[in-house]
């Protein structure tokens, strides 16, 4: 079965920092760019993070640039984002999410992980 | 970017149809064949209903179909069904942008 399962979400301070993972099984992971969206409480989604299928690219939404970094491993079929200086606006569900557009895969995000819960608060 | 405008609500009755927009501009919905909408029910993971403008990943019902003209995308649902209730999002290029978002009431 294609699947993402994200973890590493919880209740962070304002100025900590957290690591989300995303674990991909059931297809070729090294073939498919990954992103990051997110979803405040009551709120849309929300683009974070991209990165490309070997992880030599990658880009962010201005209001996380220089205190998110998105990454991968390959070999763990992992997907990662180090969030740094959390604010109380970064409060949210976090999404991984695959870009399909390899082969016959649908080129928009086809397969969704369940999301990881983000609390910022003293 | 800026995000997508899509209007905040819309309605029907059960078997009606209706229609969900989504403007963007010449940079995004209107320059790239690219326009993706997903469905999300209260407390779950969105889900592709439409990619591509007007193409269905496989096993979402042919009651959903997409369409664009310059840079307006839109969403129709026919037939309405009560498990159509959700929030809908649109989506351009290469999904760095979603549209604010579409709570869709079935009467």
């Amino acid at each position: 079965e294609v699947q993402l399962v994200e973890s590493g979400g919880g209740l962070v301070q304002p100025g900590g920092s957290l690591r989300l993972s995303c674990a991909a099984s059931g297809f070729t992971f090294s073939s498919y760019w990954m992103h990051w969206v997110r979803q405040a409480p009551g709120k849309g989604l929300v683009w974070v993070s991209r990165i490309n299928s070997d992880g030599s690219s990658t880009s962010y939404a201005d209001s996380v640039k220089g205190r998110f970094t998105i990454s991968r491993d390959n070999a763990k079929n992992t997907l990662y984002l180090q969030m740094n200086s959390l604010r109380a606006e970064d409060t949210a569900v976090y999404y991984c999410a695959r870009r399909g557009g390899v082969g016959a895969t649908p080129n928009a995000f086809d397969i969704w992980g369940q999301g990881t819960m983000v609390t910022v608060s003293s | 970017q800026s995000a997508l405008t899509q209007p905040p609500s819309a309605s029907g009755s059960p078997g009606q149809s209706v229609t969900i927009s989504c403007t963007g501009t010449s940079s995004d919905v209107g320059g790239y064949n690219y326009v993706s909408w997903y469905q999300q029910h209260p407390g779950k993971a969105p889900k592709l209903m439409i990619y591509e403008v007007s193409k269905r990943p496989s096993g979402v019902p042919d009651r959903f179909s997409g369409s664009k003209s310059g840079n307006t995308a839109s969403l129709t649902v026919s037939g309405l069904q009560a498990e159509d209730e959700a929030d809908y999002y649109c989506s351009s290029y290469a999904g760095t942008v979603f549209g604010g978002g579409t709570k869709l009431t079935v009467l």
